[in-house]
Order: C-alpha cells, then structure tokens, then sequence
C-alpha cells in the first residue's frame, strides 16, 4: 500500500500570508496526486488534481507542484475563506488520502 | 445538477449491519466509476471502496475487505454499501464519490453530503 505522510498537522497564518503544505508518498506516483480542500460540515471539494492543475472554477491563488515522492500545495496569499482541512490523495495505487491539514487564521 | 444524496445511515450495535444508497442525478451514472470514501469523528478521510461503471470490477481497503460490499443499480441510478460485522472503528461518516478519469488522470469531482454511521451498544 502506498502511504501519504502530509505536513503539518495542523498551521496558523495572517490573511495575506503565503501558505505551503507538503505532502510525501512512500514510493514513486509520478504526478497522480490530487488536493482537496474540506470546510467544517461539508463535503471535500476538489482543487487541483495532477499535482499541478487547478481545477474549474478554484482562484489561482492556490497551486500544486510536484512529481515522484514529493509533492506541495500552496496558498499565495491567504484569505479568511480559504480556513479549512486540505487533504492529499494519491491515485497510482487504488487511492489514499494523506492525514490532513487543518489551517487556521492567525 | 450533478447530485449525489446518501441515506441509510445510523445507530446500530457492534456485530450488525447497515446498507447504505447513494441515490445518483444529474449524469449518465452508468458511465462513471463511483467510490465510497469515510471519515471518522474528528479524523480524516478514509477511501473504502470502488466500483467501475459496470460493476464489473471491485476494490476494497483492507480495513473492511471480507466486511463490505460495494454494489451499484444503474437502471435506478444507485450505489450501495452494504456493511456487515460492523465495528466501533467504523463510525464515520460515508460519502459517495463519482471519479472522474481521463486517460492520465483520476480524482473524485462530485461528492454526497454524507451519512452518518455510529456503531455503538
């Protein structure tokens, strides 16, 4: 089984803060990793899939970069709606979710 | 509208069972593949299974593999879940999710809101 170690836990940031999460695979998945971001009650939503591709509709202050083990999510400029949990998923392998990052207003 | 609505959820005690529906709209739910995805309280998501759009091929995460069947009707446009031998380390709640794949890509484009599930004497 692939495993997804996602980093950190948990962060605190200002609006306007410029965001990184990074996510590692236990072995080799080429870019067939995806993001998405999940609010309190709610379903996930998805924000960029491939590593690098921002899906319809999501603002371009959020991207993703990556291939192979080593993968990051990033928030260029961190606004009040963006608090939330955003989890990695692998799909190489039937799929796994990373642990999760819960983001917080500072 | 895509739309995916769960129900069946609900309290039931350790050793029973549950099915779970996903009642599908607003696509051709017989070309798509279709997951189930859990999250406990407080936790993190759980991908539980997976069903191609045939019903021909199925996967499960070995937490509930021998426990689940995934199942799906696509002349009614339903998923199903049904779950057996039910545990307290099952309590979440189940979402279903469409995948959507291309020829380089998968990822899950529509969810339910969810159904929860507690197991509990």
């Amino acid at each position: 089984d692939i495993q997804m170690t996602q980093s950190p836990s948990s962060l605190s940031a200002s609006v306007g803060d410029r965001v990184t999460i990074t996510c590692q695979a236990s072995q080799d998945i080429s870019n067939y990793l995806n993001w998405y971001q999940q609010k309190p009650g709610k379903a996930p939503k998805l924000l960029i899939y491939d590593a690098s591709n921002l899906e319809t509709g999501v603002p371009s202050r959020f991207s993703g970069s990556g291939s192979g083990t080593d993968f990051t999510f990033t928030i260029s400029s961190l606004q009040p709606e963006d608090i939330a949990t955003y989890y990695c998923q692998q799909y190489d392998n039937l799929y796994t979710f990373g642990q999760g990052t819960k983001l917080e207003i500072k | 509208e895509v739309q995916l609505v769960e129900s069946g959820g609900g309290l039931v005690q350790p050793g029973g069972s549950l099915r779970l529906s996903c009642a599908a709209s607003g696509f051709t739910f017989s070309s798509y593949e279709m997951n189930w995805v859990r999250q406990a309280p407080g936790k993190g998501l759980e991908w539980v299974s997976y069903i191609s759009s045939s019903g021909s091929t199925i996967y499960y995460a070995d937490s509930v593999k021998g426990r689940f069947t995934i199942s799906r009707d696509n002349a009614k446009n339903s998923l199903y879940l049904q779950m057996n031998s039910l545990r307290a380390e099952d309590t979440a709640v189940y979402y279903c999710a469409r995948e959507h794949c291309s020829s380089t890509s998968c990822h899950f484009d529509y969810w339910g809101q969810g159904t929860l599930v507690t197991v509990s004497s």
